[in-house]
């Protein structure tokens, strides 16, 4: 069965720098994009970034764009989220996802399956 | 970037009744590329609808979407204990930047 496993987080003061991880297992990792979507504390869902299959496409949600970097390694089976200049508004949960893409990249994609997310705390 | 509306806010129902859930975008949503998901407290979103009306798997028939351009529609045909939680609208297909809606909770009256 799918499963997706996110690690990394923690508490993290402001400017700080973190990076989380998600291990993918039970489907083929390289043939899909994968996704990282967070939800700050009682708040709803954001998208923050995606990923193509290959790691060569890749989006940001402009809230995160020149601070956050995602990448993959295919060979681990593994998604990654390098977050620099940490600010207060980035605390939450972070959630990994995998994405099903339906008319072509550009476009985005649903998502399918969820890790049970990783817990960002940037605070002084 | 697409708006998306969720209402009401919160949902006051009872077992055994219907449940329906509004969805409505700020600019029509491209071929219905419209997702729904239900989150309980303390677990991760779980798809439930995609493509506005298909069922993901393993999700009862008692759940169905309907809508397309700017409203769209949930609806829990008769609402199960475990039914009780947050219901997210997302959009897609229209560029890269994905949106969700704020949240519909249903909670028991």
């Amino acid at each position: 069965q799918v499963q997706l496993v996110e690690s990394g987080g923690g508490l993290v003061k402001p400017g700080g720098s973190l990076r989380l991880s998600c291990a993918a297992s039970g489907f083929t990792f390289s043939d899909y994009y994968m996704s990282w979507i967070r939800q700050a504390p009682g708040k709803g869902l954001e998208w923050v970034s995606y990923i193509s299959s290959s790691g060569s496409t890749i989006y940001y949600a402009d809230s995160v764009k020149g601070r956050f970097t995602i990448s993959r390694d295919n060979a681990k089976n593994s998604l990654y989220l390098q977050m620099n200049s940490l600010r207060a508004e980035d605390t939450a949960v972070y959630y990994c996802a995998r994405v099903v893409i339906v008319v072509d990249p550009t476009r985005g994609g649903y998502f399918d399956y969820w890790g049970q997310g990783t817990l960002v705390t940037v605070s002084s | 970037e697409i708006v998306l509306t969720q209402s009401p806010g919160t949902l006051s129902l009872s077992p055994g009744e219907r449940a329906t859930l509004s969805c409505r975008a700020s600019q029509s949503v491209s071929s219905s590329y419209l997702a729904w998901y239900q989150q309980k407290p303390g677990q991760a979103p779980r798809l439930l609808i995609y493509g506005a009306s298909s069922r993901a798997t393993g999700i009862p028939d008692r759940f169905s979407g309907s809508g397309s351009g700017t409203d769209f529609t949930l609806t829990i045909s008769r609402l199960e204990p475990e039914d009780f939680a947050v219901y997210y609208c997302q959009q897609y297909g229209s560029s890269p930047r994905l949106t969700f809606g704020g949240g519909t909770k249903v909670e028991i009256k």
